[in-house]
Order: structure tokens, then sequence, then C-alpha cells
């Protein structure tokens, strides 16, 4: 069966820490990987994305991802937060090329001063 | 970059009343449309694939008649909650994937509150 599981439902940190949100999905199939932002009562904000090639992926405000295909991981880093990443964020996962993208529980990451 | 809009962003009615929901592609085509629902504090289900001139397919446990989809054209989509009841109160999220770009990420519009008085 095809699944996305996303490891912590929360995640505290201060400020200017580094941090990982964890990603891993189950396939047979190749798959296309996501993580989405959404703040509070909007939408989803696509923070950066794995089709192919290079492993490590770059998003937008300082965020980026590993591709791990052993371990069928996608693990979201930072390595300094600000007050402002507070947020929901959801690894999203595409599978074989398909139009379905099913989404990970989500991991709220907050960020104290 | 292709954009997907969603009307309106959000909506409030009376219980026993329907409600239409939008999803556009604003600048490309889409033979293909999902919309998710997304509860507070959790994250989104998938309710249905959106086909363009055919019928949507729905996911389990999805009511059809409940959440009637009409993918008329290549561009546009809607959502009609009908009947809606308090518990039909949610966030509901469309994305489109772009016709000529098969195979990459899906677009989002921003999303419809929903609130069933």
């Amino acid at each position: 069966a095809q699944s996305v599981t996303q490891l912590d439902s929360q995640v505290p940190v201060f400020e200017e820490a580094p941090v990982e949100l964890r990603c891993n999905y189950s396939s047979s199939v190749s798959v296309y990987l996501f993580w989405y932002v959404q703040y509070p009562n909007q939408g989803l904000q696509l923070l950066l994305k794995y089709l192919s090639g290079s492993t490590l992926v770059k998003g937008i405000n300082g965020f980026e991802a590993e591709f791990n295909k052993s371990q069928t991981s996608f693990h979201l880093r930072k390595p300094s937060v600000h007050i402002s990443d507070t947020a929901e964020y959801f690894c999203a996962v595409t599978f074989d090329g398909g139009f379905k993208t099913i989404f990970g529980a989500g991991t709220r990451l907050f960020v104290k001063a | 970059g292709a954009v997907v809009s969603q009307h309106p962003s959000w909506v409030i009615c009376k219980s026993g009343t329907s409600v239409k929901i939008e999803c556009r592609s604003l600048d490309f085509q889409a033979t293909t449309m999902f919309w998710y629902r997304q509860f507070p504090k959790q994250s989104l289900m998938l309710m249905a694939t959106s086909n363009e001139g055919s019928k949507a397919t729905y996911e389990q446990g999805v009511e059809k008649d409940k959440f009637l989809i009409n993918h008329a054209s290549l561009t546009l989509s809607t959502l009609t909650v009908t009947s809606a009841h308090p518990e039909d109160s949610s966030f509901y999220i469309c994305s489109a994937n772009h016709q000529g770009l098969m195979n990459t990420e899906a677009f989002f519009g921003q999303g419809t509150r929903l609130t069933v008085v």
C-alpha cells in the first residue's frame, strides 16, 4: 500500500536553532516528493520538490530536503529557524507519475523566542 | 507559473442549502483536478478526482450525491456541497496538474473555508 508518514505531529524549537521534520513513505513504484507549508487560515505553499536528479533539494525560505531512496525518506531541514517559520508543514507524495497526491498528517513547527 | 484560483475563499451558509465552489486553472489546461478536504488541525484528505468531460472518481467513504463535482471544461471544476450541514464545515482545497507538464507537482488553489450554520 502507498502511504506517507510524518513521524512528528509537533516540533517545538528555539529561534535560530536547526530543525528537521521527518517524512517517510511506502511505495513499490517511483515517487515524486514535495513539502508544503500552511500558515493559519491559508492555503498551501510549495516549499520544495524532488522529481529526479540530485537528491538534495533546496527550496524557499532557506529550507532543504534530501531524498533517500533506500530509507524511503524525504526529511526537511533548516539550519536556523525564525519565528515566522511557525506553521504546519506537510509532506506529500505522488506515486509513479500518477496525478494523485497523498499527504502526510502534518507537522506543526513551533518556533519559540 | 501555473496558477489555480478558487472561489469563494470563504462562505457561510445556512444548514440545508447548497454551496458551489469553483476551481479554475488560470494559465494552463487541466484535464484532471482534485478536491481535498481539511478538518481543523488535520491533514488534507483526497475527496475525489475530477476528470474533464467525464464523471468524477470518488474516494472511499465520500458521498458522491452530497459532493457533486462537475468538470465541464479544461480550466474549470466545481464542487457543490448539497444540503449542507454543520458537519460539512471544513476547508476545501482543489489542485490541478498542468496538462503539458505531466508528472510534476500539482498546483493548489488557496482554499475555501465553508461554515455551515
